[in-house]
């Protein structure tokens, strides 16, 4: 079973509007960690915000924050005021239990397109 | 810049070949992942190590190999080569981080190393 889902193939924004990705993830395990990561085209993997399970808040980091809905299982990445810079492959990621080490679980990207 | 660098960028290479790719982690950092990154699946997790030791496995290949070394850098290696190989393969070191409630590994990713089977 996928662990984590990222529906949405493709996205379409204009520039200096708010998008919101949508991300939702399967696990048993109470302790994990929620990515999400930007590859430009040119191919680099940038990390962008981080969300722990037992964190209460939403984290936020600029004009990136990451709406946590525990009980839905989902982790949606806000990206606000979008920029033509903003285009790029977006990556959600999981990370279980650090017993087993911290490798992430990666979804299969959305594609964001930031149009003038 | 992430401060992970990895060689070579680009390798070209015929099937049933054996290529080496290496990384160096940031300065510092003593957990080495790769990943590979492929049209037909993915991102995937393919191995860690934490100072010197192998820490987790994931999804590779008894083809491929792994090992870091004294000085922290890692060496991917591919044998056998096959055209289902290229990808971009990923190296990442870590460094511990918190927020308000726990604190994570978070991982700064090098370039990539974009593996051409032909």
């Amino acid at each position: 079973a996928q662990k984590i889902t990222q529906t949405q193939p493709g996205m379409f924004v204009q520039e200096k509007e708010a998008v919101t990705l949508d991300c939702t993830y399967d696990t048993s395990d109470p302790s994990y960690g929620l990515f999400w990561y930007k590859q430009p085209s040119s191919g680099e993997m940038i990390f962008l915000i981080y969300q722990g399970s037992y964190d209460q808040q939403n984290a936020t980091e600029g004009r990136y924050s990451l709406n946590f809905q525990k009980a839905r299982k989902s982790a949606n990445l806000v990206i606000s005021a979008s920029q033509l810079g903003d285009s790029a492959m977006y990556f959600c990621a999981m990370r279980e239990s650090e017993t087993s080490g911290s490798r992430l679980t990666f979804g299969e990207g959305t594609q964001l397109t930031v149009n003038p | 810049d992430s401060g992970v660098t990895q060689t070579p960028k680009h390798l070209i290479t015929a099937t049933g070949q054996r290529v080496t790719l290496r990384c160096s982690p940031r300065s510092g950092d003593l957990s080495v992942y790769w990943y590979q990154q492929s049209l037909d699946q993915g991102l995937q997790f393919l191995i860690q190590y934490y100072n010197g030791e192998e820490r987790a496995k994931g999804n590779i290949l008894e083809r491929f190999s792994a090992q870091q070394f004294p000085d922290l850098h890692s060496e991917l290696n591919l044998s056998s080569l096959e055209l289902g190989d290229s990808a971009l393969y990923f190296c990442a070191s870590s460094v511990r981080s918190w927020t308000s409630a726990s604190s994570y590994n978070e991982q700064f990713f090098g370039p990539g190393t974009r593996l051409t089977v032909l």
